[in-house]
């Protein structure tokens, strides 16, 4: 069965520095893998997706995740923290092509 | 283009009462999936529809049941309430059911159950 495994369900940061997301997952087949935002009362908007090609993915507000295989993680990164991406951000596996399977969520905090 | 929208945005239920909540889809997608996400957890999947028919299935009882209209808006019916039902109910429409379309979610129903 496919399941999220979240490193880390807070991580803070300063405003400017590196964001590291961490998502492990495991998978009988290969996977179609999604990191999510939500923001506070809101529902989740998509950031960006791996479905096949190109294991490097480039999504919205500057994020982008890398599908390692070998490793089997698919690590969210944005070089320069924004205070607007407080939120809490979920990655996904897709299970029997119809339903996503979330981690636990990562709550990111961002001090100026 | 409207997004997907969802309708009550808050209720209060009693222990074994129904409710039913609901979701219109984004313009031009024919499949819905309702995700239930209790407090600092997850979504996990219920059910999802696909042209009016339910297509799969997440690990809830039956109590939770599904509809999905022709014009491809959805109901998520919940009898029998119980106190574990107060979450936050998603609906996420797609163009298609293959997963790698991705999906577009609504902004939810807040539902507790008193």
């Amino acid at each position: 069965a496919q399941s999220v495994t979240q490193l880390g369900s807070h991580v803070s940061v300063s405003e400017g520095a590196l964001v590291l997301l961490r998502c492990n997952y495991s998978s009988s087949v290969p996977p179609y893998l999604f990191w999510y935002v939500q923001y506070p009362n809101q529902g989740l908007q998509l950031l960006l997706k791996y479905t096949t090609g190109a294991t490097l993915v480039k999504g919205i507000n500057g994020f982008e995740a890398e599908f390692k295989k070998s490793e089997t993680s698919f690590h969210l990164t944005k070089p320069s923290a924004h205070m607007s991406d407080a939120a809490e951000y979920f990655c996904a596996v897709n299970q029997a092509g119809t339903a996503l399977i979330f981690g636990k969520g990562t709550t990111l905090s961002v001090s100026s | 283009e409207t997004g997907v929208t969802q309708s009550p945005t808050h209720l209060i239920k009693t222990r074994g009462q129904q409710v039913t909540l609901r979701c219109s889809s984004q313009s031009g997608h024919n499949t819905v999936s309702w995700y239930q996400q209790a407090l600092g957890q997850g979504p996990q999947f219920i059910f999802q529809y696909y042209r009016e028919e339910e297509n799969g299935r997440g690990n809830f009882p039956p109590r939770f049941s599904g509809l999905q209209f022709p014009n491809y808006s959805s109901e998520l019916n919940v009898n029998a309430l119980e106190l574990d039902d107060s979450a936050l109910y998603l609906c996420a429409s797609s163009p298609g059911q293959a997963i790698n379309y991705g999906y577009t979610f609504g902004s939810g129903t807040r539902l507790t159950v008193v």
